[in-house]
């Protein structure tokens, strides 16, 4: 299959962590990207290639990766992280994307 | 700084046709594929369709192939979806995207389709 799964919803006080996982039989071969999106702005990358972080985006998001599971997680989630996450990979032809549901980060 | 600009969305009755536009700016727009993406209201993204960095290699979604058309044009620097025959399950904000497969993605704000009568 190349659909992606991911919980609709998660969420976290300020200050904890939050895990955001993305699951599918693609990732064990394809790599996972990560994208923050708040509403009426663009989607941004905020974890690449599995485990890779632009350099723009604040050092508590990181990715990791094992299996045919994706994990992103935000560490000391602050007001600013609330928004939508959506995970991302390839079929197995390494070029058309599949993306997972989608996953609402509250910040209570 | 890289900027991905998406115009000409609107409201279309179904059947009607709509052309989008997507403008790129901060970057070598012939290095790098691109994509179109959508998102209907309540909905995750859905991947639409791919083309290559010269425009040669074109792949579509099931949902939209036979009535979208990718183009793009590298001396304008700018990315297109025509789309034919729209229905009222293609309403959405539509996206384009920056492909890259060793650094970060980008995309644009996205431009709203309502196909309704």
């Amino acid at each position: 299959s190349s659909e992606l799964t991911q919980p609709p919803s998660v969420s976290v006080s300020p200050g904890q962590t939050a895990r955001i996982t993305c699951s599918g039989d693609v990732l064990a071969k394809q790599y996972v990207y990560w994208y923050q999106h708040k509403a009426g702005r663009a989607p941004v990358t905020v974890i690449y290639k599995d485990i890779e972080r632009p350099s723009e985006m604040p050092d508590r998001f990181s990715g990791s990766s094992s299996g045919t599971t994706a994990t992103l997680t935000i560490s000391g989630v602050q007001a600013e992280d609330e928004a939508d996450y959506h995970c991302q990979s390839t079929d197995r032809s390494g070029i058309t994307w599949v993306f997972g549901g989608g996953t609402r980060l509250t910040v209570l | 700084e890289v900027q991905l600009v998406e115009s000409g969305g609107g409201k279309v009755q179904p059947g009607g046709s709509l052309r989008l536009s997507c403008a790129a700016s901060g970057f070598t727009f012939s290095d790098f594929t691109m994509h179109w993406v959508r998102q209907a209201p309540g909905k995750g993204l859905e991947w639409l369709s791919y083309i290559s960095a010269s425009g040669d290699i074109i792949y579509y979604s099931d949902s939209v192939r036979g009535r979208f058309d990718i183009s793009r044009d590298n001396a304008e620097n700018s990315l297109f979806l025509q789309m034919n025959s729209l229905r009222v399950e293609d309403t959405g904000e539509y996206y384009c995207a920056r492909d890259c497969s060793g650094c970060r993605r980008y995309w644009g704000r996205g431009t709203l389709v309502t196909v309704s009568s």
